[in-house]
């Protein structure tokens, strides 16, 4: 079983589109982040979120939209794409008893292109 | 702020030879520590962390890390590494008090050679 699951795991698409990235985890946590990586492999945190509720969001534009449905689930919705949104999104999880020295479980990635 | 310095983008190995990768830190008060390592087209998986305790942290595929508390540093370290250690290992940071994010460091690649 995957522990932390995001689909599409590819997503190309044309600029100006609108498109979804979906994260689910089964292990029962609390909190749950996206994380983007760039083409030089920087990680960016971009949102958190506790118990469906929405405790970080950093500097990330409007048209960048998550959506917690319930605590297992983290989606990820980006309107009117550019270019510079291309690169690899992370979804990851963390229980509740290590909120602050807890790992973070990670999904395998999505990769969206724009084009 | 927190902020995490991996000084080398990429590190050489000899598979046999002990491996380190550098990593220093900086927090208010006192740290919590990681590293994760990333495989080609994968997920970030943890490897070990510090949080009080013994300052050589041992953790997952026979890596270690080692505390220093007056270098703010945590690297990371191997005695005999392997070609199937070569991937990119992250370090990252968050402070022991408070609620806050991890901060990961840019990240390192490990190239080990047959």
């Amino acid at each position: 079983d995957t522990a932390v699951s995001q689909t599409p795991k590819y997503l190309v698409t044309q600029m100006g589109n609108d498109k979804s990235i979906k994260c689910e985890q089964n292990l029962g946590h609390d909190t749950m982040y996206w994380y983007k990586q760039d083409s030089k492999k920087f990680l960016k945190i971009m949102f958190s979120y506790n118990n469906k509720e929405l405790i970080i969001n950093e500097t990330v534009p409007n048209r960048f939209s998550p959506k917690s449905p319930d605590k297992a689930h983290l989606n990820l919705h980006i309107n009117s794409l550019e270019l510079g949104d291309s690169a690899v999104y992370f979804c990851a999880s963390q229980g509740r008893g290590n909120a602050n020295t807890g790992e973070l479980f990670f999904g395998e990635g999505s990769r969206l292109t724009v084009l | 702020a927190q902020s995490v310095a991996q000084p080398e983008d990429q590190v050489n190995v000899a598979e046999g030879n002990p491996l380190t990768v550098k990593c220093t830190y900086s927090v208010s008060g006192n740290p919590y520590l990681f590293w994760y390592v990333q495989y080609p087209n994968r997920g970030l998986q943890f490897l070990l962390k510090y949080i009080t305790g013994d300052n050589l942290v041992k953790g997952s595929y026979g890596f270690e890390a080692e505390f220093n508390k007056s270098q703010t540093s945590f690297h990371l370290k191997k005695p005999s590494a392997l070609v199937s250690d070569s991937a990119l290992y992250f370090c990252a940071v968050r402070p022991l008090s408070g609620y806050s994010t991890l901060t990961f460091g840019k990240g390192t690649m490990l190239l080990v050679s047959p």
